[in-house]
């Protein structure tokens, strides 16, 4: 069965700052893989995705991140944080299949916090 | 066009009552799924809808829920003799159903926060 780990529950960091956020995962084959951003009393909003070809792959916000397959990782990274950037966090991993994009797997998420 | 629409955006009812809560996808979106989502958990898979027919509803965790599409566009996840623990943020999504495409992505509603009292 595919899971999705985040290591980290909770990060703080300093406005103006770099970021990464780590998400490992665990499936038979490439996947589909997500990230996901959660801000407080809004929906999921997809921040970039990795279906094949560049391992590094550019998302809204000024997000970015790296899908490694020897390392079954698929960090997001940000080189200069804005406090709008304060939300959780998820990774997401998702089956390849002749019949489309099916069931997500989630990971429980990382909440960023911003420090002035 | 619009994004994906949930209605109730909070639903409180009491133990052992039935719940219908709406989702209204992306129009001409074919595809539609829905998640639960505990405090302090990531979205959990619940159903997946490709069309009128649940193609996926392995995640459904009992038979108390039950969710149907009928015209292939609005979705309604029903929950029967509801419990405390049932209470959660229920998330609906909809995606193109264009197979393994890169377009085939999901886009979430806001949700409806369910309280069981």
């Amino acid at each position: 069965a595919q899971s999705v780990t985040q290591p980290d529950i909770h990060i703080t960091v300093s406005e103006g700052a770099s970021l990464e956020l780590r998400c490992n995962y665990s499936y038979g084959a490439t996947p589909y893989l997500f990230w996901y951003v959660q801000s407080p009393g809004q929906g999921l909003q997809l921040l970039l995705k990795y279906f094949s070809g560049d391992t590094l792959v550019q998302g809204i916000k000024g997000f970015e991140a790296e899908f490694k397959r020897s390392q079954s990782s698929f960090n997001l990274r940000k080189p200069s944080v804005h406090w709008s950037d304060a939300a959780e966090y998820f990774c997401a991993v998702g089956p390849i299949s002749n019949f489309g994009n099916e069931k997500l797997t989630f990971g429980t998420g990382t909440r960023l916090t911003i420090i002035p | 066009g619009a994004g994906v629409s949930q209605t109730p955006s909070n639903k409180v009812t009491e133990k052992g009552k039935y719940v219908e809560l709406r989702c209204d996808p992306i129009s001409g979106h074919t595809a539609l799924y829905w998640y639960r989502q505990s405090l302090g958990q990531g979205p959990e898979f619940l159903i997946y809808f490709q069309g009128t027919g649940a193609a996926d509803d392995s995640g459904l965790p009992n038979d108390r829920f039950f969710a149907v599409r009928p015209e292939g566009s609005v979705s309604t996840l029903k929950i029967q003799r509801t419990e405390r623990g049932d209470s959660a943020v229920y998330l609906c999504a909809s995606s193109s159903g264009l197979a393994g495409t890169s377009t085939d992505t999901q886009y979430f509603g806001p949700g409806t926060r369910l309280t069981v009292l």
